[in-house]
């Protein structure tokens, strides 16, 4: 199975409030799982990623928690502000440089 | 440095049209990716080609696309005798090697409307 599910598909947060992203993939071949930002009219950015060796990996205010067991990564966005609000897409492939296969996405929206 | 650069930004087409989405990825990188994005999904890859090879075009639909990145020009999709389901958003992204996850960049995409 190629398959990724991203959650929740919207997701309203207060400025400087958390916001949390889930996603859960089946294959367990999957060993490189980023996480892009897309803003309307524009192509997916590279926000993070991470391969299954760690369970977290922080980056300024995102941070990408993984459970290899459950076979679930999470993006958290501490002290959200209206700039993030864009679409999130969580990803998985074998190996970086192979084909990515995106969750469906989360339109996140940060209110002042 | 330019990023990825898709042009055109917006294609109309007519059905039964064809369809020529032209990629030029970034200097220096020699891997081209394209993924098409229906509206509110997620991206799903198309095909992934080297310098006048198709590495991976598992993606592909088998009828009507075709791809290809000559050693000299753009990387172009295109889509021979659209249809209505081919209105998608197309991004092509590009690497300098398969194993840089981080030079993985996409470009703006092509949008392309068949009427």
């Amino acid at each position: 199975q190629q398959q990724v599910k991203q959650s929740p598909q919207s997701l309203i947060v207060q400025k400087g409030g958390i916001s949390i992203i889930n996603c859960a993939y089946e294959n367990t071949a999957f060993d490189y799982f980023p996480w892009y930002q897309q803003f309307p009219g524009k192509g997916p950015a590279l926000l993070i990623a991470i391969r299954p060796d760690v369970s977290e990996k922080k980056e300024g205010r995102f941070t990408i928690s993984f459970n290899k067991s459950a076979k679930q990564f999470s993006l958290h966005i501490m002290d959200s502000q209206p700039g993030d609000s864009a679409t999130y897409f969580c990803a998985a492939s074998r190996g970086a440089g192979n084909m990515l296969t995106f969750g469906g996405g989360t339109r996140l929206m940060v209110k002042p | 440095n330019a990023g990825v650069m898709q042009n055109p930004r917006h294609l109309v087409r007519r059905r039964g049209q064809e369809a020529r989405l032209r990629c030029s990825p970034m200097k220096g990188h020699s891997h081209v990716y394209w993924y098409r994005q229906l509206p509110e999904e997620g991206l799903k890859f198309m095909v992934y080609l080297q310098k006048e090879n198709i590495i991976d075009e598992s993606g592909m639909p088998k009828e009507r696309f075709s791809a290809e990145f000559p050693k000299e020009g753009p990387s172009i999709l295109r889509i021979q005798q659209v249809v209505r389901g081919d209105s998608a958003a197309y991004f092509c992204a590009s690497s300098d090697t398969r194993q840089n996850h981080y030079g993985y960049t996409f470009g703006s995409g092509t949008r392309l409307t068949v009427v």
